[in-house]
């Protein structure tokens, strides 16, 4: 059984801040790592994918991946109210994906 | 472009009862998925097709069928619903062969099973 962990949270936040999201994985064998938006009663929205070793960063986003450890994270920079949702980490491998049970954000004014 | 379709968004079954959630997808994908999602939790794959033709089991496939009518559509049978299928079941598409691609999510069926 392949294990995608995060922790449930609530992570509290005041807006502006840093939000830092973690998420690790059991199966060394994946080969691209995917974060996804979920706002509540709604579908999963990509924010972020990266498959390579290192930082990738989009605007206020920045995923980091470590393989070694197995470990990827998404840094949320400059808060906002609007990014309290939760947030799913998803493994892929071989066309299959694992998804964590995510981390409810919130983002307080 | 509507994307991902899914019928119907809601839904309730008597146990035993029997029903098919329909997915479509306009993007051309080739690979097309079924999850569902307990509350709290995240979304466990029930089965998926990675082409037109074929279909795998994900990790709950128990007490579902699904049929890759298509290329365009992917559906997902109850044969007697239990109340343990009770869920919100997502439905989503990918292109395939490029191992960075998103998967595009429905907009999800919310199935209630008393």
């Amino acid at each position: 059984q392949k294990e995608v962990e995060q922790n449930s949270g609530p992570l509290s936040v005041p807006e502006g801040a840093i939000a830092s999201l973690n998420c690790t994985y059991s199966d060394r064998g994946s080969q691209s790592f995917f974060w996804y938006r979920q706002y509540s009663g709604k579908s999963p929205e990509l924010i972020m994918s990266i498959y390579s070793n290192g930082d990738k960063e989009d605007g206020r986003f920045t995923a980091q991946l470590n393989k070694a450890s197995q470990y990827v994270s998404l840094l949320i920079r400059d808060s906002q109210p609007s990014d309290s949702a939760t947030y799913l980490c998803a493994v892929n491998g071989f066309n299959k994906f694992y998804f964590g049970s995510g981390t409810k954000l919130n983002v307080k004014p | 472009n509507a994307g991902v379709t899914q019928t119907p968004k809601f839904q309730v079954l008597k146990t035993g009862q029997s029903m098919t959630l329909q997915c479509a997808q306009d993007m051309n994908h080739n690979s097309m998925y079924w999850y569902r999602q307990d509350p709290g939790m995240g979304l466990r794959l029930i089965y998926y097709s990675a082409s037109e033709g074929t279909t795998d089991k994900g990790e709950v496939p128990n007490g579902y069928n699904v049929s890759r009518l298509n290329k365009r559509e992917f559906s997902l049978r109850l044969e007697s619903a239990a109340p343990s299928q009770t869920s919100v079941y997502f439905c989503a598409s990918r292109p395939f062969g490029d191992r960075i691609t998103e998967q595009y999510f429905g907009p999800g069926t919310r199935l209630t099973v008393t």
